[in-house]
Formats: C-alpha cells, sequence, structure tokens
C-alpha cells in the first residue's frame, strides 16, 4: 500500500537553530498534511497541501509540496523550546489517513 | 473548532478483563471515526474505520473479535478491547475528519495491562 517515508527520524538542535523535515513517496500524492504531537498528547492537524510546488507558512513554519507531488517538506525557523514534539506528515488517501514514520524534535534551551 | 473527546485517558485492567474507549463529537457529526494505535516513540497506525450505522472496517492483521468497534450514533464511537493482555498496552486515539481537510483526533486513551 501506499508508504510515505519520513527522514530524519530525531532531530535535536539548540534552541534558535533552524529544523527541517522531509517527507517522500514513491508514488505521486493526492495531498499531504502535517500534524504535530507534543510529548504525552494527540496529534493536532497544521496545514494540507494539495497543489503541485504549493508553499504556505504559518509564522515560522514554511511547508512545502514538491512540483512532482512526491515530497514535501516542514521547516522551521528559529526554534523555540515550545516547537518540541513529533511532527508527523500524512496522506489522505481514498477512505483514510496514512501517516509517515514522524520526525521526533527536542530542543536545548 | 470541532473537537473530539476521547475518555478514558488512562485505565489500568488486569489481564483478562474489559475495557471500553469512548469517543464522542461535541459539535459536529462524525458519520466516520478511525481508530489508531501507538506504540512508545512511533507512528500511529490505524487500526480500524469505524462507520454510523454499519460494520466497522478493520486493517489487515488487526483482530475484529479482540478490537470490538461499535458506532451507534452520529456522535459515539466506542473501541473495546475484549480480554485485554499485556500486549495489548498501547496508546489508542481515535479521531474524525472535519470538512474538506484535517482531522481532528482525541486526546488518547494510555491504557496498561497487568
Amino acid at each position: 500500500g501506499q508508504q510515505v517515508m519520513q527522514i530524519p527520524q530525531y532531530q535535536h538542535v539548540q534552541e534558535g537553530e533552524d529544523f527541517t523535515t522531509y517527507c517522500n513517496s514513491s508514488t505521486t500524492l493526492s495531498n499531504i498534511q502535517w500534524y504535530k504531537q507534543r510529548p504525552g498528547g494527540h496529534p493536532v492537524f497544521l496545514i494540507q497541501l494539495v497543489k503541485s510546488g504549493e508553499v504556505k507558512k504559518q509564522k515560522r513554519l514554511t511547508f512545502q509540496f514538491g512540483e512532482a507531488k512526491k515530497n514535501s517538506s516542514l521547516h522551521i525557523t528559529a526554534t523555540q523550546t515550545t516547537d518540541v514534539g513529533t511532527y508527523f506528515c500524512a496522506e489522505q488517501g481514498a477512505q483514510k489517513l496514512v501517516f509517515g514514520q514522524g520526525t521526533r524534535l527536542t530542543i536545548n534551551p | 473548532g470541532a473537537v473530539v473527546s476521547q475518555h478514558p485517558s488512562r485505565v489500568i485492567c488486569k489481564s483478562g478483563t474489559s475495557v471500553k474507549i469512548e469517543c464522542r463529537s461535541l459539535d459536529f457529526q462524525a458519520t466516520t471515526m478511525f481508530w489508531y494505535r501507538q506504540f512508545p516513540k512511533k507512528s500511529l497506525m490505524l487500526m480500524a474505520t469505524s462507520n454510523e450505522g454499519s460494520k466497522a472496517t478493520y486493517e489487515q492483521g488487526v483482530e475484529k473479535d479482540k478490537f470490538l468497534i461499535n458506532h451507534a450514533s452520529l456522535t459515539l464511537s466506542t473501541l473495546t478491547v475484549t480480554s485485554a493482555h499485556p500486549e495489548d498496552s498501547s496508546f489508542y486515539i481515535c479521531s474524525a475528519r472535519v470538512g474538506a481537510q484535517g482531522y481532528t483526533f482525541g486526546s488518547g486513551t494510555r491504557l496498561t495491562v497487568v
């Protein structure tokens, strides 16, 4: 079935440094969604990308969807301790949401 | 915004007993709800899709008789872990699709079977 591969699995940064997580698929994605899960919490919807080459920003977060719709990235500029958590990409398939493996972000204050 | 309320948040039960987890959509109707299982530091694995008024659709490898799903109304879906064993210990989360995009998740249930 459809698989979305996400890297890196873990990322540790100093507060203030940038952070990027990547999702890749061997097949064309109909869309890509991004979620954030804080430690001990539940996933929270961040954004959905649908169009080829789409770029969306939410404050310090920049989301991109590749031209071929086979990859996506989430970039955080100047991380803050509140950014700690696991970031998941997910594809909305015909009937269900399929998650990537997630990237766990930890930050050294 | 749309909220899915999930209860209980934590439960400890003895091996062999059954545990029921409830998810309610508070301000919208959810004809479909999704049940996930998450192991520590792992991704969310879809277990089943709960459909109001009809049978749930289970993912491959998920035992239907082990994880009973009921979706009796447009606002309530339940997952019952029957005859629980320690290997069933996990974080269970429900979700519902809201509008044309995005899903809202319940707060999750941490099940510990002793």
